[in-house]
C-alpha cells in the first residue's frame, strides 16, 4: 500500500507562470517532507524541505506549503521556467521511515 | 567536489554471476544508502550506513550484500540475483545522520539480469 501519493503524473505549464505540483501521505507519524528534482539519466536532486512543525517554507522561487490535517504537501514554482522541467519526486520521513511519490513530470512550455 | 560517484553506469549480468556496485563521495557525508527504482516507480529504500555501520535493512534478500569500507565508499555485492532484480540501483549520501536530512544521489546503476 502506498504511503505518499502524487496523483498527477505530468503537468504542463506555460513558462512565467505558477507551477503547483502536490503531493499526499497516508500516515500523521512522518513529520518531515522533502521535494527532489529529477532530470532524464541524472540521479535526484534536492530541492526543499519542510519540518511538521511550519506550514510552509520558501527558497527563491520555490515554496512549500503543508496542511497536516489533509496530509497534503504542495510544491509551488513561480515563475516557472524551461530548465524547470522534470520529474519532481515528493518524499516523507518520520519512525525510522522514508518513502517517495512515484513523481509528477512538469513540462514547461517556452 | 560535490558528487557521489556510481559505477558501473549498467551492467548485464547473468543469474549465477557475482558482481558489485561502487558508490563514492568526498563530501565528507557520514550517512550513506542504497535504492531500488523500477521503471515508472519511486525509488525504494534498500540499506543505510551511519558512521559506517549498518543502521537500516528494509528486509532485503541475502543475496544483495552491502558493505562500507570506509566513510567514502559503499558497495553493493550482488549474487544469485533474479530477473525481478533488474532495476536503477541508486546511491545517495548525506551530511547528518537521520532520514530527514537532504541527500544527495549519485546517476545511478542501471541493471539488468538475463
Amino acid at each position: 500500500d502506498q504511503q505518499v501519493k502524487q496523483n498527477s503524473p505530468s503537468l504542463s505549464v506555460q513558462e512565467g507562470r505558477i507551477s503547483i505540483l502536490n503531493c499526499d501521505y497516508t500516515n500523521s507519524m512522518f513529520d518531515y517532507f522533502l521535494w527532489y528534482k529529477k532530470y532524464p539519466a541524472e540521479g535526484p536532486t534536492f530541492l526543499i524541505s519542510i519540518s511538521s512543525i511550519k506550514d510552509k517554507n520558501e527558497d527563491g522561487r520555490f515554496t512549500v506549503f503543508l496542511n497536516k490535517s489533509a496530509k497534503h504537501l504542495s510544491l509551488h514554482i513561480v515563475p516557472s521556467q524551461p530548465g524547470d522541467s522534470a520529474v519532481y519526486f515528493c518524499a516523507v520521513s518520520g519512525a525510522n521511515n522514508l518513502f517517495f511519490g512515484t513523481g509528477t513530470r512538469l513540462t514547461v512550455i517556452p | 567536489d560535490t558528487e557521489v560517484t556510481q559505477t558501473p553506469k549498467h551492467l548485464v549480468m547473468g543469474m549465477t554471476n557475482k558482481k558489485s556496485l561502487k558508490c563514492e563521495q568526498h563530501m565528507g557525508h557520514r550517512a550513506m544508502y542504497w535504492y531500488k527504482q523500477k521503471a515508472k516507480k519511486p525509488p525504494e529504500l534498500m540499506f543505510v550506513y551511519s558512521y559506517e555501520k549498518l543502521s537500516i535493512n528494509e528486509s532485503v534478500p541475502s543475496r544483495f550484500s552491502p558493505e562500507c569500507p570506509n566513510s567514502s565508499l559503499l558497495n553493493l555485492h550482488l549474487h544469485a540475483l533474479q530477473p525481478e532484480d533488474s532495476a536503477l540501483y541508486l546511491c545517495a549520501s548525506s551530511q547528518g545522520q537521520g532520514l530527514d536530512q537532504p541527500q544527495h544521489f549519485g546517476d545511478g546503476t542501471r541493471l539488468s539480469i538475463l
